[in-house]
Formats: structure tokens, sequence, C-alpha cells
């Protein structure tokens, strides 16, 4: 089936510093979706990218549509403590309505 | 967005048990999904909800382990069936609005002793 590498696990940062993470598939996908999960609570989605090539952003955060339509990255701008969290990017294939999720990214802010 | 309510949020169940979690959602759609988060995982999904049909479920889940109902556009209820210490996992319903865009629940994190 389709699969999502996301990359990297993990991250620590200081604060202030800019962030990216990818994710990167054989597979190609029609939607790119980021998302940000809280302990304890839902994924919350960030960014909704729809066309290949397309840059959206949302506040501090900027993500993109490669242009493959295989690969997607979030960049997070001037990273504060809040930030902090999971970040998964998840897909959806061309067939069917499916979302697939990368394995996730986890962000620590040092202030 | 919509507003997509789950209950409980948490419980704790004894093994050979089962329970049953609610999601309602604020809006009228088509499919409802349902997916399970295990520690330090990302998101499996376990299910797709249609009113008014069978589930359809993924590889590796089975009716008679996770039955799921789906009475009206609003609401739906999955239920972990004689559960295990391996059920234990966040579980998570999902609605599909604007396009393609999926919102999550807050989740139900269930512990199984």
């Amino acid at each position: 089936g389709q699969q999502l590498n996301q990359s990297p696990q993990s991250m620590f940062i200081q604060e202030g510093e800019d962030v990216s993470m990818n994710c990167t598939s054989s597979s190609i996908f029609n939607t790119w979706l980021w998302y940000k999960q809280d302990p304890g609570e839902g994924p919350v989605l960030l960014i909704a990218l729809y066309k290949a090539g397309e840059l959206t952003s949302n506040g501090r955060l900027t993500a993109q549509f490669g242009i493959t339509r295989k690969d997607s990255f979030l960049n997070i701008s001037a990273s504060i403590p809040s930030d902090v969290g999971i970040y998964f990017c998840a897909g959806r294939g061309e067939y069917g309505n499916k979302l697939v999720f990368g394995a996730g990214t986890i962000l620590r802010v040092k202030s | 967005s919509a507003v997509i309510s789950q209950k409980p949020s948490r419980d704790i169940c004894q093994r050979g048990t089962s329970l049953t979690i609610q999601c309602q959602v604020d809006s009228q759609v088509t499919m409802m999904f349902w997916y399970r988060q295990q520690p330090g995982q990302s998101l499996t999904l376990i299910a797709t909800a249609n009113q008014g049909s069978e589930a359809t479920y993924e590889s590796g889940f089975v009716i008679d382990k996770f039955p799921i109902s789906r009475p009206n556009l609003t609401f739906s209820t999955l239920t972990v069936s004689n559960m295990s210490p391996e059920d234990s996992s966040i579980y998570l319903c999902s609605v599909d609005l604007r396009v393609a865009e999926a919102f999550f629940g807050q989740g139900t994190r269930l512990t199984v002793v």
C-alpha cells in the first residue's frame, strides 16, 4: 500500500529558530495535509495543499506540495514554546478517500 | 471546520470486556472514519462508516473485533470487543469537510488492564 516517509523523527531546537520537516513517498498524492497533535488531543489541521507546486502559508507556517506530487514539506519560522507537539503529514492518493499518515515529527523547543 | 465530540475521552477497562465509543458531529456528513493510534505511533485507519450500509474495514481489522454503527448522518459508534492490553490506544473519529480536509475528534484514550 501507499506509505509516507516523514523526517526528521524528532527535533530539539532553540526558541526563535526555524524548523523544516518533510514527507516523501513513492506514490502520487492528490492532497497533502499537515497536522499538529498536542498531548491528549486529536490532530488539528494546519495546512491543506491541493495542487502540485502549491505553496501555502498559515501564520508562521508554510507548506508546499511537491512538483512530482510525491512529497511535501512544512516550515515553521521563529519557533515559540507553544509549537511543541507532534506534527504529522497525511496524503490522499489518486483513488479513494483514504488518508495515509506519516510517522510524525516530535518537536521540542528550548526557551 | 466541524465540532466533533467523542465520548468517553478516556477509560480504563478490564481485559475481556467491551467499550463503545461515541462520535457526534455538528453537521451531516456522508462518511465517518475511525482511526487507532497506538502509543507513540501514527494514525491507522480502522474502518469507514457510511450511513445505511455496513462499514468498510481496512486490512487487519475485522467487524467482530471492532463493530461499528452509523444510525444517521451525524453519529457513529465504534466498539472495541473482548479487549486485551494490546488494544490500549487512542481511538479517533474523523470526518471530511471542504473537499478533502479531514477533521478529528479529541480522541478516546483507552487503557486495558
